[in-house]
């Protein structure tokens, strides 16, 4: 079974843009995650999706947004991108369970802003 | 709140000692405990879960972790480290609809 899968893996982009970050989760996994991971904050909770739904957020500013889609798969949007917001972000997807959720990851995808 | 403590910053130790990393949680109910392993550019990866049942949970890489509801502790350990070991260790603690991470770990492993 593959796993949680991340596009693209680096890129670079200028202050003021903005990028999207594609996450595929594990096939039958329907909640999926999002991370961000620099060397100072560590990992941090963005928000989480499931069927479509946003269900819990983390405390970024709005310039941080993501979606699901009917199949599962997730985007996340940073628009005005700023040098602080150069850091590894992690997709997870979360296998429910009666007894608990697992959340498993995928690479990440690095973003340097400069 | 919910919490994760992992006191060590960075571990050092030689290859094929022992290695315990430390895991203290604050939670108001029994959580669920996982162990994640990173490797430099990688992702997370899972080590280890406990939910309920056996309080020494058994992992993949040859780690185990003990769960202590009496010391709030959920502590990695390995009997002897190999030098494919060296990775940043992330200790997390949660429910169904909350996950939170300690700050991590780093494990350097000498020869």
């Amino acid at each position: 079974k593959a796993g949680v899968t991340q596009t693209p893996r680096y890129l670079i982009k200028t202050r003021g843009q903005q990028v999207t970050l594609s996450c595929s989760p594990i096939s039958g996994h329907r909640s999926v995650s999002w991370y961000q991971q620099t060397p100072g904050q560590g990992l941090q909770f963005l928000f989480e999706y499931f069927s479509e739904t946003q269900r819990n957020k983390g405390n970024f500013p709005g310039r941080f947004s993501g979606r699901q889609f009917s199949n599962s798969r997730s985007e996340m949007n940073v628009s005005t991108l700023e040098l602080g917001d150069s850091a590894l972000y992690l997709c997870a997807s979360t296998l429910r369970s009666g007894q608990g959720n697992t959340i498993y990851f995928g690479e990440g995808s690095w973003l340097t802003v400069v | 709140a919910q919490s994760v403590t992992q006191p060590d910053i960075h571990i050092t130790v030689s290859e094929g000692a022992s290695l315990e990393l430390r895991c203290n949680y604050s939670y108001g109910a029994t959580p669920y405990l996982f162990w994640y392993v990173q490797s430099p550019g990688q992702g997370l990866q899972l080590l280890l879960k406990y939910f309920s049942g056996d309080t020494l949970v058994q992992g993949i890489k040859g780690f185990e972790a003990e769960f202590k509801r009496s010391q709030s502790s959920f502590n990695l350990r390995k009997p002897s480290v190999h030098w494919s070991d060296a990775a940043e260790y992330f200790c997390a603690v949660g429910d169904n609809n909350d996950m939170r991470f300690g700050a991590g770990t780093r494990l350097t492993v000498k020869p």
